[in-house]
């Protein structure tokens, strides 16, 4: 089974909303990271918040980090077409990263 | 090279057969990780290597699967006797320090 799970599994928006997308875990963890894929492509790291971190914010995205519930939300501002991606979680374990199936996010221009 | 570069970028094999796939890390990078990608999912571990040193293959799907990396940097994955449940995308990734890997565009493995 796997050690992320991302919520919703599709989200649709219109461009300039804001798009949520939510992550829970199992185990404990040192980090966790998001990662984009556009179709067809490899995995783009976005960004990596620590185990001791609440959030973090890098330009559009914003990320929190809630231990205690073991889930963490990544908030896209302001969505453009070009965020049009599947989005997943990953967090380290024993050096490897494991990847829940991702939320698939349409922004419609 | 500035990324993380694999080939073939799309693989058609027959049952039965062997393949072979190359990724070529970013220069300099200790970590290189191998994953499976089935359609509409997420990608899956397969084994990862420190160096030349192999730490973990226990996302091997069978022992048709085998990866090396002899001298720290290419690796290869290779596939004997193909079946068409091994048709996926094959990702590499490589990490200076296992905090953030860089993804190769990743290998489509098509077996008729």
């Amino acid at each position: 089974s796997q050690q992320g799970e991302e919520d919703p599994q599709a989200l649709s928006i219109q461009e300039g909303e804001n798009a949520t997308m939510n992550c829970s875990y199992k185990t404990s963890i040192n980090n966790l990271q998001w990662y984009r894929q556009n179709s067809g492509r490899g995995l783009v790291h976005l960004i990596l918040i620590r185990s001791n971190e609440r959030e973090k914010h890098s330009g559009r995205l914003r990320v929190t980090l809630d231990t205690s519930k073991k889930s963490s939300s990544l908030l896209i501002t302001a969505s453009r077409a070009a965020d049009t991606a599947s989005y997943f979680c990953a967090t380290p374990i024993a050096g490897k990263s494991t990847f829940g199936d991702g939320t698939t996010l349409t922004v419609k221009p | 090279g500035a990324g993380v570069s694999q080939s073939p970028r799309y693989k058609v094999a027959k049952r039965g057969q062997d393949v072979a796939l190359r990724c070529d890390p970013i220069s300099g990078h200790v970590s290189l990780f191998w994953y499976q990608q089935a359609l509409g999912q997420g990608p899956e571990f397969l084994t990862y290597f420190q160096n030349e040193a192999q730490l973990d293959k226990s996302g091997l799907p069978s022992d048709r699967f085998f990866a090396e990396r002899p001298e720290g940097s290419v690796s290869t994955l290779k596939i004997q006797r193909t079946q068409q449940e091994d048709s996926a995308v094959y990702l590499c990734a490589s990490s200076p320090n296992n905090y953030g890997y860089t993804f190769g565009s990743g290998t489509r493995l098509t077996v008729v």
